[in-house]
């Protein structure tokens, strides 16, 4: 069964730090990884998705790489802002099926 | 463009009423779920469809039914609500294939007492 673990669990940094969350899976049979954001009392966004076949995916500020047989994806955000604060959930899915394990999140402050 | 809707987005209920937690989509996703997110469980599949009239469990599904009769919406039934079934409840679509972003609701909070 997969399992998918985020370290840390909660991260404070000040602004303008660049920073690095971490995403790691169990079984390395996967499909895709994706990074999301929550913010409190809201759903999950999509930030990145890494197929399987590919190393990185970049968006603004945000770049995600993904090393499968390692079991291993990193976010890593640059320059951070208080509107970075949130929860950051990954997600991989698998080669079977539609499901997506999620792990247990990074709840990120970002002091001004 | 509304995205994926969700209502109600809070819900009071006994133990052992039913509900039903309405989820839509605009966007003509072929692919819909449900998941539910507890506190050191993260989120955890319950069902999710692949096509109106298709669909099927998934980690988590005792206790809940679905049906999938058009591709905009999928609802999520409680047939008898227990005290374990206290969580917050999101929808989720995309379309089916490689690479395509899965698009949440904005959740649903259910309290059962």
């Amino acid at each position: 069964k997969q399992e998918v673990t985020q370290i840390p669990a909660a991260l404070s940094v000040p602004e303008g730090e660049n920073l690095v969350l971490n995403c790691s899976f169990t079984d390395s049979a996967i499909y895709n990884l994706q990074w999301f954001r929550q913010d409190p009392g809201k759903g999950l966004t999509s930030l990145l998705l890494i197929q399987s076949s590919q190393r990185e995916q970049t968006s603004g500020r945000l770049n995600a790489s993904l090393d499968k047989s390692s079991g291993r994806s990193t976010l890593y955000i640059a320059a951070s802002q208080p509107g970075d604060s949130a929860t950051y959930l990954c997600a991989v899915r698998g080669n079977a099926g539609n499901m997506l394990t999620f792990g247990g999140g990074t709840r990120l402050m970002v002091k001004p | 463009n509304a995205g994926v809707t969700q209502t109600p987005k809070f819900q009071v209920l006994k133990t052992g009423q039913s509900m039903t937690l309405q989820c839509a989509q605009d966007m003509n996703h072929e692919y819909m779920s449900w998941y539910r997110q507890d506190p050191g469980m993260g989120l955890r599949l319950i069902h999710y469809s692949v096509g109106a009239g298709i669909t099927d469990q998934g980690e988590v599904p005792n206790g809940y039914n679905v049906s999938r009769s058009t591709t905009e919406d999928f609802p999520l039934r409680l047939l008898s609500a227990a005290p374990s079934q206290t969580s917050v409840y999101f929808c989720a679509s995309r379309r089916q294939g490689s690479g395509n972003t899965i698009y949440f609701g904005e959740g649903s909070w259910l309290t059962v007492v």
